[in-house]
């Protein structure tokens, strides 16, 4: 079985700073997505950021980059120039490519406060 | 494009009663839907996925006949909470899977939130 472990449960940063948040995971497929999900007080999940895993190139949307290790099985997400906007609970996902269903299997989640 | 809304976004119902939610994919059809639970300030937690036209598979520790999906069509599933007891009282979340094949995103509705008196 699949499993996703985000070690921070809470992390704050100054506006206009750079933070990592971490993700681990496990897996025995070798053929997988894996996203980034932000849950602001509306709780709206939001897709902030996917990686495919045959992919190499570490993928990047605006201001949020991951910096992917499959071997390390890592997928931490950065973000840089820190807005107050980003305030919000965030969730590692994984998906099993192979799988009929698309099943998102979620961290526990890091929240996430940016400080004027 | 790719919304998904869900309906009541906030309902009180008393125990003993059952409350019927919504999940609607507006711009797209849905192949297939999930529900999530989420308890506050915890992660979500797959209840169930559903297909159009056929039954929902549960997640195990999932009460099937407390909790009753119903996909009925490409752009709607239902979520029934039959006989809702205050530990029933959460939030609950819908996504919709646009396509079978390719990343398999899924969109994501508004959420539900659900007390139970």
């Amino acid at each position: 079985a699949q499993t996703v472990t985000q070690s921070q449960p809470e992390m704050s940063v100054q506006e206009a700073e750079t933070v990592t948040l971490s993700c681990t995971y496990d897996t025995s497929e070798s053929n997988y997505y894996l996203f980034w999900y932000k849950q602001p007080p509306s709780r709206q999940m939001i897709l902030v950021i996917r990686q495919e895993a045959y992919k190499q190139q570490n993928a990047t949307e605006n201001r949020f980059s991951v910096n992917f290790q499959k071997a390390a099985k890592s997928f931490s997400l950065k973000i840089s120039d820190s807005q107050l906007g980003d305030t919000a609970m965030y969730f590692c996902a994984f998906m099993n490519a192979g799988g009929s269903q698309g099943n998102l299997i979620f961290g526990k989640g890091t929240k996430l406060s940016v400080k004027p | 494009g790719a919304v998904v809304s869900q309906h009541p976004s906030w309902v009180i119902c008393k125990s003993g009663t059952s409350v019927k939610i919504e999940c609607r994919s507006l711009d797209f059809q849905a192949t297939t839907m999930f529900w999530y639970r989420q308890f506050p300030k915890q992660s979500l937690m797959l209840m169930a996925t559903s297909n159009e036209g056929s039954k929902a598979t549960y997640e195990q520790g999932v009460e099937k006949d407390k909790f009753l999906i119903n996909h009925a069509s490409l752009t709607l599933s239902t979520l029934t909470v039959t006989s809702a007891h205050p530990e029933d009282s959460s939030f609950y979340i819908c996504s919709a899977r646009r396509g079978t094949s390719g990343p398999y995103e899924q969109y994501f509705g508004p959420g539900t939130r659900l007390t139970v008196t």
